[in-house]
């Protein structure tokens, strides 16, 4: 069945870097952009970033550009989230989810993993 | 960045009631409006796209309208399994951005 797997999450201090990962079965991965959304503990959805199906186009939430980078291996059906300079503030489940729209066409999202808790603190 | 807003932040209601949900985007964004499902502890539901088209397996009783900078999701008759956080996001233009959320709890 369609599902999204996200790993890497845990406990980092500030100014670390992590790296999450999303592994994607169940679909055409290489035909979709995918996203990143968090959601700090007991607070609202928070959308992060996106990347185009081929991996030509990305854009931000402006709270991580310029310390966070998606990018997605097609090969691997995966897709990653390196985040560095960590701050309390990014602390949240990070979720993965599908676009529904292929190919480059912007839609909603119809899939979401089960998210992976980021931590940091000293 | 286009902001949502939703009305209520919070309130409660009976099974059986009709109920509304308003989200207001602070630019026009076409019919680009989702709505999203959460329950505590759980991931987040696709309810609705394209402002009023129902996702595939959601019960009729939640609709969805609007277009350009107001919307509304209705659930016609609430059952126990609604009750939950409901999200609008506008997928309009980058940044991405989600309504600050309602909480519909059992009166």
């Amino acid at each position: 069945q369609v599902q999204l797997v996200e790993s890497g999450g845990g406990v980092v201090q500030p100014g670390r870097s992590l790296r999450l990962s999303c592994a994607a079965s169940g679909f055409t991965f290489s035909s979709y952009d995918m996203h990143w959304v968090r959601q700090a503990p007991g607070k609202g959805l928070e959308w992060v970033a996106v990347i185009s199906y081929d991996g030509s186009n990305k854009y931000y939430a402006d709270s991580v550009k310029g310390r966070f980078t998606i990018s997605r291996d097609n090969s691997k059906n995966t897709l990653y989230l390196q985040m560095n300079s960590l701050r309390a503030e990014d602390t949240a489940v990070y979720y993965c989810a599908k676009d529904r729209g292929i190919t480059g066409t912007t839609d909603a999202f119809d899939i979401w993993g089960q998210g992976t808790m980021v931590t940091v603190s000293s | 960045a286009i902001r949502m807003t939703q009305s209520p932040s919070s309130f409660s209601a009976s099974t059986g009631d009709r109920v509304t949900i308003t989200c207001r985007a602070s630019q026009g964004i076409s019919s680009y409006l989702a709505w999203y499902q959460q329950k505590p502890g759980k991931t987040p539901k696709l309810l609705i796209y394209a402002a009023s088209t129902l996702q595939s397996g959601v019960p009729s009783r939640f609709s969805g309208s609007g277009s350009g900078t107001d919307f509304t999701l209705t659930i016609s008759c609430l059952q126990s399994e609604d009750f939950a956080t409901y999200y609008c996001q506008q997928y309009y233009s980058y940044p991405y951005t989600f309504g600050q959320g309602t909480k519909l709890e059992i009166k």
